[in-house]
């Protein structure tokens, strides 16, 4: 089992749609959770950190749900500008700071 | 601030031949990190410095692959021999290393293509 999954997609979208991309992770002692997004051939950026509490950003909603192993983003009133690769990211301690990425879900957003 | 630094930006090498990317953190950086993403999946660490030691290399090929980061600031990675499953982008990232300081810059990536 991976340690971090993601659906890859690709999910195509019309503009204004609401997509939700769910991630699951194996190591229970995982810490800190992320969204990175990746645009065609450029390098990843973080979107957001995700918190127990769930956080929003805008258009964007984190949630965790530790129970079960998975966090979850919801893009909202999607634009064509959301168009690119989200990247589930887990990290966790074990003697070091360790990061691990998802393979990423694609996420297409048509006019 | 300037980012992370990457050069070259593109690469193409024949299989058996060496090759070597350099990565400038961003200044004050403390943690260095190389990744490895083969098209279609994600970033896998190969080595992870913190200063000029190093913190995680469970992921790098030792027998082809080796980095260092002598004075702490930037770093090379080299590949020798070269064969044709390296074919991926390397990109390297850079973090404070501050016990809350969880994101990673990333700079552009270095694209090897091995024929």
């Amino acid at each position: 089992r991976k340690e971090v999954e993601q659906d890859p997609g690709p999910f195509n979208v019309p503009e204004g749609a609401t997509v939700a991309f769910n991630c699951t992770y194996s190591n229970s002692a995982s810490q800190s959770f992320f969204w990175y997004r990746q645009d065609c051939r450029k390098e990843p950026k973080l979107l957001m950190s995700v918190y127990s509490s769930g956080n929003e950003d805008g258009r964007f909603t984190a949630q965790l749900n530790r129970a079960s192993q998975y966090i979850s983003l919801l893009i909202r009133d999607s634009k064509l500008s959301d168009s690119a690769t989200y990247l589930c990211v887990v990290s966790f301690n074990t003697g070091g700071f360790k990061t691990i990425f998802g393979a990423g879900t694609r996420l297409f957003v048509k006019a | 601030e300037a980012g992370v630094a990457q050069s070259p930006r593109y690469k193409i090498i024949e299989k058996r031949q060496s090759v070597a990317f350099w990565c400038n953190p961003i200044s004050g950086h403390a943690t260095l990190y190389w990744y490895q993403q083969i098209l279609g999946q994600g970033p896998k660490l190969l080595i992870q410095f913190q200063n000029n030691g190093v913190v995680d290399d469970s992921q790098l090929p030792k027998d082809r692959f080796s980095a260092e980061r002598l004075k702490g600031v930037d770093s090379t990675l080299k590949i020798q021999p070269a064969k044709l499953e390296d074919s991926a982008v390397y990109l390297c990232a850079s973090n404070p290393g501050h016990l809350n300081s969880y994101e990673q810059y990333f700079g552009p990536g270095t694209r090897l293509t091995v024929t």
